[in-house]
């Protein structure tokens, strides 16, 4: 069935530092990508989402890429905040259900 | 335009009682997803309904557990004589159509069985 696989976390990256969160998948079909975040003590907010391959999604500083020789889509940003400590989740969409990752926790150090 | 509403945020049951978690959609959202998530685990879809009627509840437990979400009122998630095991996040999500591109998530209900 289909699947998502994310790297383990805790990731722990001192402020200003490059993030890359990967994520692969195995789906029939080209299904909608996308990455959610969890702030503590919050539900999930939508971060970003891309539907075709090649599709770039963006959102905060926050960019992924649809990768469909590769099934990626790797989060990634350039420069992270403290405030960007959470977990995230990879998700594909197979028909109406959400497949989930077990998310990447991420702790920024100022 | 209020979010997604989960009550309660905690719920303390020991092993045996009930459990209710309720979850008001948004306003206009007639699609309601139950997810779980574990300790260090991620979300793993329970059941999705839409008024009235229960679409897939593929994900969730065959005894003791079952879902409902009625024309009036919110949905519930009902864990009957609940065991340690049953402890976890329950996270409810709404959505306007039944293509769930974009999912508003609830704060969560945290369930700690006794």
């Amino acid at each position: 069935g289909d699947s998502v696989t994310q790297m383990e976390g805790p990731v722990t990256l001192s402020e200003e530092a490059f993030l890359t969160i990967n994520c692969t998948y195995t789906a029939t079909g080209y299904p909608s990508l996308f990455w959610y975040v969890q702030y503590p003590g919050e539900g999930l907010q939508l971060l970003l989402k891309a539907t075709k391959a090649d599709d770039k999604g963006s959102n905060k500083g926050f960019e992924a890429t649809y990768r469909k020789e590769t099934t990626s889509f790797h989060l990634e940003k350039g420069s992270v905040q403290v405030s960007d400590s959470a977990v995230y989740f990879c998700a594909l969409r197979s028909n109406y259900q959400l497949i989930w990752g077990a998310g990447t926790k991420l702790i920024i150090k100022p | 335009n209020a979010g997604v509403m989960q009550n309660p945020r905690h719920l303390v049951r020991r092993r045996g009682q009930e459990a209710r978690l309720r979850c008001s959609p948004m306003k206009g959202h007639s699609h309601v997803y139950w997810y779980r998530q574990l300790p260090e685990e991620g979300l793993k879809f329970m059941v999705y309904l839409q008024k009235e009627n229960i679409i897939d509840e593929s994900g969730m437990p065959k005894e003791r557990f079952s879902a409902e979400f009625p024309k009036e009122g919110p949905s519930i998630l009902r864990i009957q004589q609940v065991v340690r095991g049953d402890s976890a996040a329950y996270f409810c999500a709404s959505s306007p159509t039944a293509e769930n591109e974009k999912l508003f998530f609830g704060s969560g209900t945290q369930l700690s069985v006794l």
